[in-house]
């Protein structure tokens, strides 16, 4: 099946500082990428959906102020979480939309970020 | 909202066949899948139900599904110790996709 890589799979960060997370299809185009949060013992939270070459689509209640997505190409969204805090620390997963396969979301392996 | 949700322990004896089942609320769902997590990891995708057929079967998995119920469901056929993990299901329409709280399962040797 495709597949979607995320670097780095975790990362301990001061507060206050900003994190970049990468998320990428290796082997298929995705014009569509998703960002999800995912809290201990919890479900996946859909935070926001990346369209290539547009401006992210944020769910309610999530600041795109503090989550800066950005979707430069059709194999590669970031998301930054800008001046993180302890409230921040969770592991975040992101996936992609294979439209040449039934809309079939391929996920990545999740990035796990502490902020101490 | 529409919801999806999970019962969320099952515990099964290695060799016995494990049946999770997950119900959701959106008659208009498209797909349904089954993603399977292990700790520390993203999920991974098991197989996916499209909304007209009522099973699919692959390998040891038999996924049933009733629409009429709303009603999903994933056996896992001779569960091994190393099919322990948290399940998800998760329904898929007009480009919104709700997962269910996951199930998390425990194959005892």
């Amino acid at each position: 099946g495709a597949v979607v890589s995320q670097h780095p799979s975790w990362v301990i960060c001061k507060s206050g500082t900003s994190v970049k997370i990468e998320c990428r299809s290796l082997d298929f185009q995705a014009t569509t990428m998703f960002w999800y949060r995912q809290f201990p013992k919890q479900s996946l939270m859909l935070m926001a959906t990346s369209n290539e070459g547009s401006k992210a689509t944020y769910e309610q209640g999530v600041e795109k102020d503090k989550f800066l997505i950005n979707h430069a190409s059709l194999t590669l969204s970031t998301l930054t979480v800008t001046s993180a805090h302890p409230e921040d620390s969770s592991f975040y997963i992101c996936s992609a939309r294979d439209t040449g396969s039934y809309n079939e979301q391929f996920f990545g392996p999740g990035t796990r970020l502490t902020v101490l | 909202g529409e919801d999806v949700e999970q019962s969320l322990f099952l515990s099964v004896r290695e060799g016995d066949s494990s049946v999770i089942n997950c119900t959701y609320t959106d008659s208009s769902s498209t797909y349904l899948y089954w993603y399977k997590q292990e700790p520390g990891a993203g999920l991974q995708l098991l197989t996916y139900i499209f909304s007209n057929m009522d099973m699919k079967q692959d390998q040891r998995l038999t996924v049933l599904l009733n629409k009429k119920d709303k009603h999903l469901s994933l056996r896992i056929a001779d569960t091994q110790t190393g099919d322990s993990a948290i399940y998800f299901c998760a329904d898929y329409n007009n480009n919104d996709m709700r997962f269910g709280a996951g199930t998390r399962l425990t194959v005892k040797p």
